[in-house]
C-alpha cells in the first residue's frame, strides 16, 4: 500500500474486554513497530518485528499485551482484559529495514476503555 | 536504559528561526531522529543524525554532538503550518537497533 494503514481508527471498549488492533505496513517493508502515545506525551515503545520475528518485546507493559505478524505483512496487537490505563493512541510504523533512518507511521488507533 | 529531555513548549513568530534542543542519556547509541506531529496526526520523519555535525534538509536542519549527548532541530523561515509537536528519538545500539526511545515532545506555536 501507499502508506501504513491502521484499523480501527477509533475503538471504545468496556473494561475487561479484549481488543485487537490491526496494522498494514507499506508493502515490502520488513520492519514493523508498535508504539503507544498517551495524551500529551511522547511515544512509548512496545515491540518491533523483523520479518515475522519479534527480537525485542521489552516494551510490552504486561502479559495482557501480545502481538504477532504474519506473511511479513499485517500485524495484530491484542490487549486482553483491557483496563482504563490502556486508553491511548496505538501507533504502528514500518521501515524498509530495521536499520533505516526513519519510520513511516500510520494514523493510529485511538483506544478508549470505559 | 535511555531517557531524553526537550523543552515542553516553544513560541516564535512567523519568519523567525527557532531551535529545539534535545539531551539524552543512553546505554547504546545508534542515532538521533526528529519527528513532527500535528494535532491528531501521524508522526512524520524529519531528519536523522548518526555522526556529529549538521544535516540540512530545506528549512530544517538537525545537529548532533555525541560527546555532549546533545542535539537540536533548527527551523528557519517559520511558517504557520510549522505549528506542531516535535519529538527527538534515540535509536538503541546493535542489540536494540529496532527500538527508538522518544522524548515527550516540544509543542511549537508559530504566531503571525
Amino acid at each position: 500500500g501507499a502508506g501504513v494503514s491502521q484499523s480501527p481508527s477509533n475503538k471504545v471498549t468496556e473494561k475487561g474486554k479484549d481488543v485487537e488492533l490491526r496494522c498494514d505496513p507499506i508493502s515490502g517493508h520488513t520492519a514493523l513497530y508498535w508504539y503507544r502515545q498517551r495524551l500529551g506525551q511522547g511515544l512509548e515503545f512496545l515491540i518491533y518485528f523483523q520479518g515475522n520475528s519479534a527480537p525485542d518485546k521489552s516494551g510490552l507493559p504486561s502479559d495482557r499485551f501480545s502481538a504477532e505478524r504474519t506473511g511479513e505483512s499485517v500485524s495484530t496487537l491484542t490487549i486482553q482484559r483491557t483496563q482504563q490505563e490502556d486508553s491511548a493512541v496505538y501507533l504502528c510504523a514500518s521501515s524498509l529495514v530495521v536499520s533505516e533512518y526513519g519510520y513511516t507511521f500510520g494514523s493510529g488507533t485511538r483506544l478508549t476503555v470505559v | 536504559g535511555q531517557s531524553l529531555e526537550q523543552p515542553s513548549e516553544v513560541t516564535a513568530v512567523e519568519g523567525a528561526i527557532v531551535q529545539i534542543n534535545c539531551t539524552y542519556q543512553t546505554s547504546g547509541f545508534y542515532g538521533l531522529s526528529w519527528y513532527q506531529q500535528h494535532d491528531g496526526g501521524a508522526p512524520t520523519f524529519l531528519s536523522y543524525n548518526a555522526l556529529d555535525g549538521l544535516e540540512e534538509t530545506g528549512r530544517f536542519s538537525s545537529f548532533l554532538s555525541r560527546s555532549d549527548s546533545y542535539g537540536y532541530l533548527l527551523l528557519q523561515e517559520l511558517q504557520m503550518k510549522d505549528s506542531a509537536s516535535y519529538f527527538c528519538a534515540v535509536r538503541g545500539g546493535n542489540t536494540n537497533a529496532g527500538k527508538s526511545t522518544f522524548g515527550d515532545g516540544t509543542t511549537l506555536t508559530v504566531k503571525p
